[in-house]
């Protein structure tokens, strides 16, 4: 157990759904990250918070937001669903900007249908 | 665009064999992690180095930084199947910018 929880860790859901993962940082953590990766490919950055505020911004689609909460968890919302979004979405999480390296949790493998 | 390159991009070999895989850039990183990341799981940090020079040593796995912190390196002595897996970089510039190695995966055949 890395101590960053992600759940579901499975998800099957139909073209033009929407969605939300859900993401608990290591205690004490105040970074959080979110990656996308599909298939044979590597792991695309998509958007970080710090302490409730975004701080960075990657390869993040208009239909895709996320969110931090006062209690440091992460939603990454997931909307108009596409075949395209079928991929492992990771969550990490890290104590500063990550010049340590991150926790990542196990992910959600979404299945778009 | 800053990149990692990896390399190589496969690698199958047997049992008790030496490997060595290369993460290069033309960025200059303040520290890169090495990361290992198995099948349906998320990556797990091995390394994190700082220092232009600097080697580690964790069990039958070295990690060096190159001289200029553009480059680094992971060398494994006598690998095992349980060393199977995709490894990743991950270099961190001044920015706080972290970027992700294109990866390298690792079979070990017993």
């Amino acid at each position: 157990d890395s101590g960053v929880t992600q759940t579901p860790k499975h998800l099957i859901t139909a073209t033009g759904q929407r969605v939300t993962l859900r993401c608990s940082p290591r205690s004490g953590d105040l970074s959080v990250y979110w990656y996308q990766q599909s298939l044979d490919q590597g792991l695309q950055f998509l958007i970080q918070y710090y302490n409730g505020e975004e701080r960075a911004k990657g390869n993040i689609l208009e239909r895709f937001s996320a969110q931090q909460f006062p209690d440091l968890h992460s939603e990454l919302n997931l909307s108009s669903l596409e075949l395209g979004d079928s991929a492992l979405y990771f969550c990490a999480s890290s104590v500063d900007g990550g010049a340590y390296g991150y926790t990542f949790g196990s992910g959600t493998r979404l299945t778009v249908v | 665009t800053q990149l990692l390159e990896q390399s190589p991009q496969f690698l199958s070999i047997q049992e008790g064999e030496n490997l060595t895989v290369y993460c290069n850039s033309s960025s200059v990183f303040s520290s890169l992690q090495w990361y290992r990341q198995e099948p349906g799981e998320g990556p797990v940090l091995l390394v994190t180095v700082v220092t232009g020079g600097e080697v580690k040593k964790l069990k039958r796995l070295t990690f060096q930084f190159g001289d200029a912190r553009k480059d680094s390196s992971l060398h494994i002595t006598a690998a095992q199947p349980g060393d199977t897996g995709l490894y990743l970089c991950a270099g961190v510039t001044g920015t706080y910018k972290y970027i992700f190695g294109t990866g390298t995966r690792l079979k070990v055949l017993a």
